[in-house]
C-alpha cells in the first residue's frame, strides 16, 4: 500500500539536542498527525494537525502542517532518553476516509 | 476516558492454524480500523468500517482474513488459516468522524502481537 516518505529514517543524537523530522507526500491533506511508538506497544498520539501553516505543540514538542499542505515538521527540543522510539507521520485527504502513514524516524538518545 | 481495549496482547499458533482479535474502541466512535504491523514498518491497514458498514477492505487479504463489527461498536478480527508472514501486530483504531475536522483524530489500542511458527 502507499505511504508517505518520512526523514530521516533514523537518528543517533546526544541528550539535550534537539531533533527535527519531516514527512511529505505527493497529494493535499487535510489532516496530518504524528505519533510515538514504543517497543511493545501500539502508537500515541503527540499532535493532530488540521489547517495549513498550523503550529502546534505538546510539551518540548512542535509540529507543523506545512503551507503546501503536502508535507509535516515534527521537532524535539532538548531530546531526553525517554524520547527513544519510532516517530510515525500520517496523512488524510479532504474526501478520503483513509490514512496514509510514513514509514518512521527509529530515535536514539545517547545519555 | 477509557481507550481502545484489545485482546489477547500476545499469541503464538502454529502455521495453518487459526487466531481471532478482539477490538473495542472509544466510546461513542463511528469509525474503527484494523491495521498490521510488520516489524520494521509503517502501520497498513487492512479494513475501515463506519458504524457497522465497511468502508475499505482493500487491502484485506479475504482468502484468509475476515473482520466484523455487527452491533457498531466492537469488532473481530479473524485469520484462518495463518501463514508464516502473518507475524505482526495487529492494532486496531478509532476515531469520532462526527462531521469535524478533529474527529478525524485516530487513536489506537496497544495492539494484539502475532507470531506464527
Amino acid at each position: 500500500g502507499q505511504q508517505l516518505n518520512q526523514s530521516p529514517q533514523s537518528m543517533f543524537i546526544q541528550e539535550g539536542e534537539d531533533v527535527s523530522m519531516n514527512c511529505t507526500s505527493s497529494s493535499i491533506f487535510n489532516t496530518w498527525l504524528w505519533y510515538k511508538q514504543d517497543p511493545g506497544e501500539g502508537p500515541v498520539l503527540l499532535i493532530a494537525l488540521y489547517k495549513a501553516g498550523e503550529l502546534t505543540s505538546n510539551g518540548r514538542l512542535t509540529a507543523q502542517f506545512g503551507i503546501t499542505r503536502k508535507d509535516s515538521f515534527l521537532n524535539i527540543s532538548a531530546s531526553i532518553p525517554s524520547d527513544v522510539g519510532i516517530y510515525f507521520c500520517a496523512g488524510r485527504s479532504s474526501g478520503t476516509y483513509k490514512y496514509i502513514f510514513g514509514t518512521g524516524t527509529r530515535l536514539k538518545v545517547l545519555a | 476516558e477509557a481507550g481502545v481495549a484489545q485482546s489477547p496482547r500476545y499469541k503464538i499458533i502454529e502455521k495453518r492454524q487459526s487466531v481471532a482479535f478482539w477490538c473495542n474502541p472509544i466510546s461513542g466512535h463511528a469509525t474503527l480500523y484494523w491495521y498490521q504491523q510488520i516489524l520494521g514498518q509503517g502501520p497498513k491497514l487492512l479494513i475501515q468500517f463506519q458504524n457497522n458498514g465497511v468502508v475499505d477492505d482493500s487491502q484485506l487479504p479475504k482468502d484468509r482474513f475476515s473482520a466484523e463489527r455487527l452491533k457498531g461498536v466492537d469488532s473481530t478480527l479473524k485469520i484462518q488459516p495463518a501463514k508464516l508472514e502473518d507475524s505482526a501486530v495487529y492494532l486496531c483504531a478509532s476515531s469520532l468522524d462526527r462531521g469535524s475536522t478533529s474527529g478525524n483524530t485516530i487513536y489506537f489500542g496497544e495492539g494484539s502481537w502475532l507470531t506464527v511458527v
